[in-house]
C-alpha cells in the first residue's frame, strides 16, 4: 500500500516563528502536493510538484514555500506564522500520469497561537 | 478558474437509507470528476471517478452519475451502514493530453451520518 507520512500529527507555534512540516511517500511517486483544510472551505492547493527541485504554486501560496530536494520528501515551509495559518494541512502524492489520483497522509494539525 | 460547489453540507440519514450528494461546477473543460471519502482523524481516501466519456459509474453501494451538460455529478450511497459516516468530498479537474494534469478543485465537503 502507498504510505504517506506527515511528520506530526499535532503542532503548536508562535506566531512568528519559522514552521517546517514534512511530508515523505514511500511509492516513488512523481508528483506531491500540499492542501489545507478548512471547514466550509473543503480542501485548497497550496503548492505541488512534479519533480525534484520543481515547484508550483497553487490557489493560496501566500505566506507560504516549498522545498522538494528529493523523490520522496515535500516539505511545506512557513516564513513567519500567522494566526490565520492555523489549520489542518495535508500532503498527497500521486504517480506520473495518475496526477488525479492522490493519496493522502493523515495530515498536521497546526495551531498558532 | 475552475469553482465546486457541494450541497449539501451536512447529512443524516437511517442506516440502510440511501445518501445523495452534488456537485455542481463551473468549468466546462474539466472532465475528470473524483470522490474522496475522509473517516475521523485519516486523510482524504480516493473512493471512486468518473470521466467526462462516461455518464455513470458504480463499484457495489456507490455510484456516481454525471450531467455534462447541467456541469453538475452526484454520488450516490446505497444501503448505507454506520461506516459509510465520514466527511466526502467531490472535485473536478482538466485532464491534459499527456495524463500530468492541472490541479484537482475540491468542493466544500459533505459530513454524512448514518444513524444505526
Amino acid at each position: 500500500d502507498v504510505k504517506v507520512t506527515q511528520s506530526s500529527r499535532y503542532l503548536v507555534k508562535r506566531t512568528g516563528e519559522k514552521v517546517f512540516l514534512e511530508c515523505v511517500q514511500d511509492m516513488d511517486h512523481e508528483n506531491m502536493f500540499w492542501y489545507r483544510q478548512d471547514p466550509g472551505l473543503g480542501l485548497r492547493l497550496i503548492y505541488f510538484s512534479y519533480d525534484v527541485k520543481m515547484k508550483e504554486k497553487g490557489d493560496i501560496p501566500e505566506g507560504y514555500s516549498v522545498s522538494r530536494e528529493k523523490k520522496e520528501r515535500f516539505s511545506l515551509i512557513l516564513e513567519s506564522a500567522s494566526t490565520n495559518q492555523t489549520s489542518m494541512y495535508l500532503c498527497a502524492s500521486s504517480p506520473q500520469g495518475m496526477g488525479e489520483k492522490l493519496f493522502f497522509g493523515s495530515g498536521t494539525q497546526l495551531s498558532v497561537l | 478558474g475552475e469553482n465546486v460547489e457541494q450541497h449539501p453540507s451536512t447529512l443524516s440519514v437511517q442506516e440502510g437509507d440511501s445518501a445523495v450528494i452534488k456537485c455542481t461546477y463551473s468549468d466546462s473543460a474539466s472532465n475528470y470528476f473524483p470522490w474522496y471519502k475522509q473517516e475521523l482523524g485519516k486523510g482524504p481516501q480516493l473512493i471512486i471517478d468518473i470521466r467526462s466519456n462516461v455518464g455513470e459509474k458504480k463499484d457495489q453501494r456507490i455510484a456516481v452519475t454525471l450531467n455534462k451538460t447541467a456541469k453538475h455529478f452526484s454520488l450516490h450511497i446505497t444501503e448505507t451502514q454506520p461506516e459509510d459516516s465520514a466527511v466526502y468530498f467531490c472535485a473536478a479537474s482538466r485532464l491534459h493530453g499527456s495524463g500530468n494534469t492541472g490541479k484537482l478543485i475540491f468542493g466544500q465537503g459533505t459530513t454524512l451520518q448514518v444513524k444505526p
